[in-house]
């Protein structure tokens, strides 16, 4: 069934340096990839999404591409801030058991630790 | 910006007691999801809803229930919380298949 893998954490960074978090999914048909945020305390929120193969989803300097060849769905950023500090999760969507609907399926997140 | 409430925030309760953990959503959408989130951060489906009266059990075996009677309103009830629930429960819902999910801010339970 589809599902994602990605980096373990904590990834621990200091500020202005470059950030890559390795994304794998494994899917049937071509579902929408996502990446979803969380910060302490809070529910996720989508940070950016691509819809199709060779799409670039970007927002807030992050960035990431649909890559079908190698099943990919990296997270990059140039130069990270303290305020990225949170958890990040790659995501996609599986049918469900009935085939009635589709699930969004979760990472088991990467949490992100930006020290000034 | 996302629609999506739900109460309380933060509970503390006594073993054995019956709660509610409420969600609703203006948003309209059909779908509708529970997880819960261990401390390691990963999410567990316990329950979904694809429209009015429709509920499934999801990946991770819940003594909840939930009930769809409303569009917008999808509450999960415990009848008999034990320390084992104490976790961070996330609603979210969404508009179709292949789309984003929206997600309240969660309620943190911890039953003692």
């Amino acid at each position: 069934g589809n599902s994602v893998t990605q980096m373990e954490g904590p990834v621990t960074l200091s500020e202005e340096a470059f950030l890559t978090i390795n994304c794998t999914y494994t899917a049937t048909g071509y579902p929408s990839l996502f990446w979803y945020v969380q910060y302490p305390g809070e529910g996720l929120q989508l940070l950016l999404k691509a819809t199709k193969a060779d799409d670039k989803g970007s927002n807030k300097g992050f960035e990431a591409t649909y890559r079908k060849e190698t099943t990919s769905f990296h997270l990059e950023k140039g130069s990270v801030q303290v305020s990225d500090s949170a958890v990040y999760f790659c995501a996609l969507s599986r049918p469900s058991a009935s085939g009635g609907s589709y699930i969004p399926t979760f990472g088991r997140g990467t949490s992100l630790i930006v020290h000034p | 910006e996302a629609d999506i409430y739900q109460t309380p925030r933060y509970l503390v309760i006594g073993t054995g007691k019956k709660i509610t953990l409420e969600c609703s959503q203006t948003m309209g959408h059909d779908k509708m999801y529970w997880y819960q989130q261990d401390p390691g951060m990963e999410l567990h489906l316990i329950h979904y809803s694809y429209g009015v009266n429709s509920t499934e059990k999801g990946d991770l075996s819940s003594e909840s229930t939930v009930s769809r009677i409303r569009t917008e309103h999808f509450p999960l009830t415990l009848e008999s919380a034990r320390p084992s629930h104490t976790s961070q429960y996330l609603c979210a819902s969404a508009r179709g298949g292949n789309t984003e999910a929206f997600f309240g801010q969660g309620t943190r339970l911890t039953v003692v």
